[in-house]
């Protein structure tokens, strides 16, 4: 149980376009979705705090308007990145947050399995 | 991932064990926890400490925590060349978000 879906799991696109990268939690319904960043070889930076329902919470230095959050139902959270240019490539990752069992009890995060963005 | 500092290189002979060590900085957090990320993919969990407890096994798992000096350790015992990855440790910070570590990849050499 509580498996995360990303699609699409790569996307090449050219600068200026729009990307949409969604989230799912395929087996248990996840009121809290996070959207970390990844670079090459380094942590995951956190970027935005998806509540269902509500606005998302962007951390410090994340442009709101670039990277924008939906989290429309229980199950699904999106991410679309606007007018992408080359350094917005990266590994781009979300985890959703249980609320009930051990998931809801220990604040345990289930990642999904990431989706590579390169922007030409 | 300032707030939480591993060692960035571990290399070990398979067979042997492994130990990772990490140190974090709020001492309010709840859980501590040890995920494993294979290249191209996510993060798995392997395990989580309740920050009241000292030691939790699990299987070839072993996580000890000094909660008096904020550092947290994973032993691997009898490493694998499957155990190959990144590995991240990870303390609970407000509002159930996580802050990780840079992570240490662990390398098994034969």
């Amino acid at each position: 149980g509580a498996v995360v879906s990303q699609h699409p799991s790569r996307v090449i696109c050219k600068s200026g376009t729009s990307v949409k990268i969604e989230c799912r939690s395929l087996d248990f319904q996840a009121t809290t979705m996070f959207w970390y960043r990844q670079f090459p070889k380094q942590s995951l930076m956190l970027m935005a705090t998806s509540n269902e329902g509500s606005k998302a919470t962007y951390e410090q230095g994340v442009e709101k308007d670039k990277f924008l959050i939906n989290h429309a139902s229980l199950t699904l959270s999106t991410l679309t990145v606007t007018s992408a240019h080359p350094e917005d490539s990266s590994f781009y990752i979300c985890s959703a947050r249980g609320t009930s069992g051990r998931a809801g009890a220990t604040n345990e995060q289930f990642f999904g399995p990431g989706t590579r963005l390169t922007v030409l | 991932g300032e707030d939480v500092e591993q060692s960035l290189f571990l290399s070990v002979r398979e067979g042997d064990s492994s130990v990772i060590n990490c140190t974090y900085t709020d001492s309010s957090s709840t859980y501590l926890y040890w995920y494993k990320q294979e290249p191209g993919a996510g993060l798995q969990l392997l395990t989580y400490i309740f920050s009241n407890m000292d030691m939790k096994q699990d299987q070839r798992l072993t996580v000890l925590l000094n909660k008096k000096d904020k550092h947290l350790s994973l032993r691997i015992a009898d490493t694998q060349t499957g155990d190959s990855a990144i590995y991240f440790c990870a303390e609970s910070i407000g509002d159930y978000k996580l802050s990780f570590g840079a992570g240490t990849t662990v390398t098994v050499r034969a």
